[in-house]
């Protein structure tokens, strides 16, 4: 089980708005980073902070939270972000890092 | 750039040992901490801890006491995962990734190692 709970797939028409969310108890207190995993890669930051973008991230990718969920969003989705996305959490209570399970994006 | 890279995949029967090295270079070492990330094939990323690379200490997740070792070697901006008493069940991508903020998120990763643990 994961601590931050993701929904398994996500579908998008390519040039379309893709959501992922990520809940968990607390979440807003937490903030969240989210990283994308294009198949036979690892891991890259897309996120950090709930809303900052790294450099080199295409404006696209934005990032919010509140109310115990935070999100993903892709606007105007491109073939090439077809990937599996994780949402990333420090649960200060626990002193733990947690991630979610994971969503496969699909652009078809 | 900042840039980890790290060894290359392992094939290892059960009960053997295996060290994976992490070498970062375009930043200072000792400014930030590196974690350790497990990805079994086909499933999510899983936290093993991370190390202080200022005082060595390391910190290690729930499951991943005992036979998994942290270690580092400031000189050469390295770090080190060993594991001991491999089972098949070890087998994943181990990645390593450098830590920032205080409620911590993760860039760069290393590219990751391939331990496959059969006999």
């Amino acid at each position: 089980s994961h601590d931050l709970t993701q929904p398994p797939s996500v579908s998008v028409s390519p040039g379309r708005t893709a959501t992922i969310t990520c809940s968990a108890d607390q979440l807003e207190f937490r903030t969240a980073a989210w990283y994308q995993q294009r198949p036979g890669q690892s891991p890259v930051l897309v996120i950090f902070q709930d809303t900052k973008r790294p450099s080199g991230i295409p404006e696209r990718f934005s990032g919010s939270n509140s109310e115990n969920t935070a999100t993903l969003t892709i606007s105007g989705t491109q073939a090439m972000d077809e990937a599996d996305y994780y949402c990333q959490a420090w649960d200060s209570s626990s002193a733990k890092v947690v991630f979610g399970g994971g969503t496969k994006l699909t652009v078809l | 750039q900042v840039q980890l890279v790290q060894s290359g995949s392992e094939l290892k029967k059960p009960g053997a040992s295996v060290k994976v090295s992490c070498k970062a270079s375009g930043y200072t070492f000792t400014d930030n901490a590196l974690n350790w990330v497990r990805q079994a094939p086909g499933q999510g990323l899983e936290w093993m801890g991370w190390i202080n690379t200022n005082s060595g200490t390391p910190t290690y997740a729930q499951g991943f006491t005992g036979r998994f070792v942290f270690s580092l070697d400031t000189s050469v901006s390295t770090a080190y995962l060993h594991i001991s008493s491999l089972k098949t069940e070890d087998t994943a991508f181990y990645y390593c990734a450098r830590e920032r903020g205080r409620k911590p998120w993760f860039d760069p990763w290393g590219q990751g190692t391939l331990v496959a643990v059969s006999s």
